[in-house]
């Protein structure tokens, strides 16, 4: 039951920035935005997390709306290796931090 | 170890087998969770340890399903009288306390369970 939304698949050039939408309109106040991506045949990987501000790491950039129900993921120079199933994640509301729903993600497929 | 390592990485059963699946969490992470990814599908918890707390088993889809952890380290999950529709893989993850509150968590490379 993921509480998000996102497209199924997009494609990206080689070097271009990869942008990554997603929808959580059910996101409380006070509960985290996480991605995670997982390459094929491997186990997911955390990238980045956010509340309310604009966040970076070395993976990528975060940006989520000011009403906080949308995001953003953008990979900067999207690489071969970024090729990926990308999960926009919130937590289930007033539960642990493990029963984390990842639905089905977007497919990024990075071209050369 | 350097990360959260899972065996067998492939299983091959019989429908009505019972199976066990190992899980190795980073050392020093006292949270571990199991999920399982069906063909094409994104990831469904099914339980998750925490230290010496009662383990949250919600996501467990049947009483043929069960997981024990040995104190901060080991967890098996087991499968009885295993079915066609438990194919599937099986994910394990780990996280410190702290990295738990920030949803950071590490995850092996799975276990592929395939039942015939």
């Amino acid at each position: 039951d993921a509480k998000t939304t996102q497209p199924p698949s997009m494609d990206c050039a080689e070097g271009r920035a990869a942008n990554l939408p997603c929808n959580h309109s059910t996101i409380s106040g006070n509960e985290y935005v996480y991605w995670y991506r997982q390459i094929h045949s491997q186990g997911p990987q955390y990238i980045i997390h956010g509340l309310k501000n604009n966040e970076t790491n070395e993976m990528a950039s975060l940006i989520i709306t000011e009403d906080r129900k949308s995001s953003t993921l953008i990979l900067p120079h999207a690489t071969l290796r970024d090729t990926a199933v990308y999960y926009c994640i919130d937590p289930d509301r007033g539960s642990t931090l493990g029963r984390l729903y990842f639905g089905r993600g977007t497919q990024l497929t990075v071209w050369p | 170890g350097a990360g959260v390592s899972q065996s067998p990485s492939n299983k091959v059963t019989e429908k009505g087998k019972d199976v066990e699946l190992r899980c190795d969490p980073i050392s020093g992470h006292t949270a571990l969770y199991w999920y399982r990814q069906r063909l094409g599908q994104g990831l469904e918890f099914l339980i998750y340890f925490q230290g010496n707390s009662a383990p949250d088993k919600s996501g467990l889809p049947s009483d043929r399903f069960s997981a024990e952890r040995t104190g901060e380290s080991v967890s098996t999950l087991t499968i009885q009288r295993t079915q066609q529709e438990d194919s599937a893989v099986y994910l394990c993850a780990s996280s410190l306390v702290l990295a738990a509150n920030t949803g950071e968590l590490f995850f092996g490379e799975g276990s592929r369970l395939t039942v015939l």
